[in-house]
């Protein structure tokens, strides 16, 4: 267990509204990232952060936005959720000493559903 | 730019049979090169790694990968299926560029049966 927790798990919303997603670490990891799940596609990266207030794009970062303005948090929003951003949404901790062989960890995930 | 490639996103094999599941990968440096599974509903769990050190890896629940530099490969095997290895399987590769990314490939949903 990496000490990784999402919330919320489950999200039903409307199209047009913001919506956050938050990931929380129990442990001061430097590297979190957040991914989207979809059948066919595997996981995408959506945007990362490499410290507090440090944050880059990720593949697919159209329409989303992130913060870190602690270590152990990582907030991923959605300006204004599309139906196209129905999807699963994983975080991420990457754990080692900042070396390519670092290993990623990965959050118990949300569902999101935007009608 | 690193990309893996799965081939076949369903593989359905016996219980006890061999289990392989394929990864190639594109990359312009010496790749890094990771595997893990995912349960249904659940979140990825590291299986295995490659970081250079050996070619043939061996991770958790009975399974290893080897690296062919010459085939640009890094297939998943298991000699004998059980029944709790049904799951979604990634193939990922290190990014460079800075930020320890990974890219992931589209994933193979493994069936077991008896």
């Amino acid at each position: 267990d990496a000490g990784i927790t999402q919330s919320p798990r489950h999200k039903v919303t409307e199209t047009g509204t913001p919506v956050t997603l938050r990931c929380h670490q129990t442990e001061n990891h430097r590297y979190m990232y957040w991914y989207r799940q979809d059948p066919g596609h595997g996981l995408r990266l959506i945007h990362y952060s490499y410290g507090v207030k440090d944050t880059d794009k990720g593949e697919v970062s159209d329409g989303y936005s992130v913060s870190r303005s602690k270590t152990e948090d990582f907030l991923l929003t959605l300006e204004s959720a599309t139906s196209s951003q129905t999807s699963v949404y994983f975080c991420a901790i990457s754990v080692g000493s900042n070396a390519p062989t670092d290993t990623q960890y990965f959050g118990p995930g949300t569902r999101l559903t935007v009608l | 730019a690193q990309s893996v490639t799965q081939l076949g996103s369903h593989v359905s094999v016996s219980e006890g049979a061999l289990v392989l599941l394929r990864c190639n990968y594109s990359s312009s440096v010496p790749p890094y090169l990771f595997w893990y599974v995912q349960y249904p509903n659940q979140g990825l769990q590291l299986l295995l790694k490659y970081t250079s050190a050996a070619t043939l890896v061996k991770g958790i629940n009975g399974f290893e990968a080897e690296f062919k530099k010459s085939e640009t490969s890094f297939h998943l095997t298991k000699p004998s299926a059980h029944m709790s290895d049904a799951a979604e399987y990634f193939c990922a590769v290190r990014t460079t560029g800075g930020g320890n990314k990974l890219t992931f490939g589209t994933g193979t949903q493994l069936k077991v049966e008896l």
